[in-house]
């Protein structure tokens, strides 16, 4: 079966600070890597899709970024946080075929100070 | 407007009760739809694929309409574990869903 990993699950940053988060997948190949960000009481934001190895789509201009090295392995980052980015970050998975239904990891919990 | 758009609520019921509650999408050429279920602070969970025919799983009952462009989500004999947000979800494209704002329901003893 497949099993999604996000870490660190809490995480507070300053102002100016930068900024790492790691999501990877296990039990399957080729997903479909999403990272989205929920505001506090806000639905789901998606922030960065990717569709294989080094193929980064962008929805949202802002200062963060995405890399995916490895088939089953999503960055999230940024060089100088802002208070802005404080939020739930949540990498999801797809298979790259047929039903396109998401499968969420556990987030990642961002405060900005 | 916005893609997905789902009454907020809250929907308070007692134990027991039906609760249904609608979304609609603005995208025509959508092809998959879905309800997802949120607990607080936790991640999205799925809940149900939705299909043109109308489907059951246990006491939930989604149903499409997609003349009306609408989705429907029906909870029977609700349970205090219902209790939760739940997401009206569409995919408009082949890469990307997307999520309604959710609709809160709150199960009361």
């Amino acid at each position: 079966s497949q099993t999604i990993h996000q870490w660190p699950a809490t995480l507070v940053q300053p102002v100016g600070s930068p900024l790492s988060l790691e999501c990877t997948v296990e039990g399957t190949s080729n997903p479909n890597l999403y990272w989205y960000r929920q505001a506090a009481g806000r639905g789901l934001q998606l922030l960065f899709y990717s569709v294989g190895i080094g193929q980064i789509s962008s929805e949202v201009p802002q200062n963060l970024s995405a890399s995916r090295p490895q088939d089953r392995q999503f960055i999230l980052s940024s060089k100088k946080l802002l208070l802005s980015d404080s939020g739930f970050y949540l990498c999801a998975w797809s298979p790259g075929t047929g039903p396109n239904e998401q499968y969420f990891g556990p987030g990642t919990r961002l405060t900005v100070t | 407007r916005k893609e997905v758009e789902q009454d907020p609520g809250p929907f308070n019921v007692p134990e027991g009760a039906t609760v249904a509650f609608n979304c609609t999408y603005s995208n025509s050429a959508s092809q998959s739809f879905f309800w997802y279920r949120q607990d607080c602070r936790k991640e999205p969970k799925l809940l149900m694929s939705v299909y043109s025919s109308g489907n059951e799983d246990g006491r939930f009952t989604a149903q499409l309409n997609r003349a009306s462009q609408y989705i429907s989500l029906l909870i029977r004999d609700s349970k205090l574990s219902d209790s939760a947000t739940y997401l009206c979800v569409v995919n408009p494209n082949d890469y990307k869903l997307s999520f309604g704002a959710g609709t809160t329901v709150t199960v009361r003893a």
